[in-house]
Order: structure tokens, then sequence, then C-alpha cells
């Protein structure tokens, strides 16, 4: 069954630490990916996606993400996080531009001022 | 237009009572999709519309499920019967086919609690 796995439940990092969150997905051939944002009481926004082509993608707010096939993985990186980067992130995918999107469990990230 | 809207955003009802949650999709949006997502989960699909027709539901929707999308505009989720189990966050979204290799939008959600 397709699947995507986040391997950090909750992460906590005090402001202007470096942040990377792993994702990895399970094969199912062409895939599409992307990492959602949800701030606290807010609903789903998305960061950043990755179709082809170039496998570092940039997103909203200084985050990026690469594509590394090989591994199956997708991860989400910042290189200086901010208080206001609290939220949970989920990453996601699916296995054509038409069809349902398959989330991870979500991660927790919480920022030290 | 300001966004996939969802109706009601937070609905408590006792076990064994009917609910319906309705969905406004962006304008022209012709792919509507409903997720659910309990505490501490990703969103889990389903099912979605290409228009007016379903073109598919998740294992996920029992026969206490269904849903509607009568005129390929805004659709509705109902569920019948409801059980504690039902608490959970309804999330609707929408695309367009030809319009950022349909990328989904999504609403703020309606956040069920069966007690």
């Amino acid at each position: 069954a397709q699947s995507v796995s986040q391997h950090n439940h909750h992460v906590i990092l005090s402001e202007a630490a470096s942040l990377e969150l792993g994702c990895n997905y399970s094969y199912g051939g062409t895939v599409n990916l992307f990492w959602y944002v949800q701030y606290p009481g807010q609903h789903l926004q998305l960061l950043l996606k990755y179709f082809s082509g170039d496998p570092l993608v940039k997103g909203i707010k200084g985050f990026e993400a690469e594509f590394i096939k090989s591994k199956f993985s997708f991860n989400l990186r910042k290189p200086s996080v901010q208080w206001s980067d609290t939220a949970e992130y989920f990453c996601a995918s699916r296995w054509s531009s038409a069809s349902k999107i398959i989330f991870g469990s979500g991660t927790r990230l919480s920022i030290r001022p | 237009d300001t966004g996939v809207s969802q109706d009601p955003r937070h609905k408590i009802t006792k076990r064994g009572q009917n609910v319906t949650f309705r969905c406004d999709p962006i304008s022209e949006h012709n792919r509507l999709y409903w997720y659910r997502q309990t505490l501490g989960q990703g969103p889990e699909f389903l099912t979605y519309f290409q228009n007016e027709a379903q073109l598919e539901k998740s294992r996920l929707l029992s026969d206490r499920f269904s849903a509607e999308r009568p005129k390929g505009s805004f659709s509705t989720l109902e569920i019948q019967r409801t059980e504690q189990g039902d608490s959970a966050m309804y999330l609707c979204a929408s695309s367009h086919d030809y319009q950022n290799y349909n990328e989904q939008f999504f609403g703020p959600g309606t956040r069920l609690t069966v007690l």
C-alpha cells in the first residue's frame, strides 16, 4: 500500500537552530511530493512541492526540500528557524496529478524563543 | 474568492444522531476531496469528485457515510448513526485539472465531536 513515513513525532529547537525533518515514501512509480504546514488554529497550507526537474525545491518562508529518489526521501530543511515556525508539518505524496494525497502522521515543531 | 469554505466549523452531537457537513470549493475548481484527520495523525483520504461524479471512495468510508456533489459545485458529507469513533476533523479540498498541477487547496475543516 502507498504510504508516507515521518520519523520525528515532536521536534523541539531553539530559535536560529537548523531544521531537518525526515520523510520517506513508499515506491509507486512517478510521484509528486509535498510538505504542508498547519499553524495553530489555521488550516493546512502548502509549503512546497516537487513534481519533476531539480530535486532541490524551495518553498515559502525559507523552507526547502530535497528529493532523493534512491532513498525514497523528501526531507524538509530550514537553515535558521524562528519562533513563528511553531506548527505541525506534514509530508505527503500522490501518485498521479489527479489522485488523492497520502499524508504522513505529521511532525510537531516547537521553537523555544 | 477567498478559498475553500466549510460549514459548520464545529459540530457536537450525540451518538446515534445524523450529521451533515457542507464544503464550498474554490470557484471553478472541478475536483473536490474529503479527508478526515484524527488527533495526532495526518489527514486520511475519504472520497473525491470530479465535477458531480464520485470517482473514488476509501474503505474508511463505511456505509454510514455518504457524500454528494449534485451540481458539481458544493458538496455535502453525511454521517448517519454517528459513533464516538467518528470524532475527527473533516477536511475538504478542491483543485482544478488545468491549474497548478491540480494543487489541492484545503478548507478550515469541520471538527466533529460525538458524545
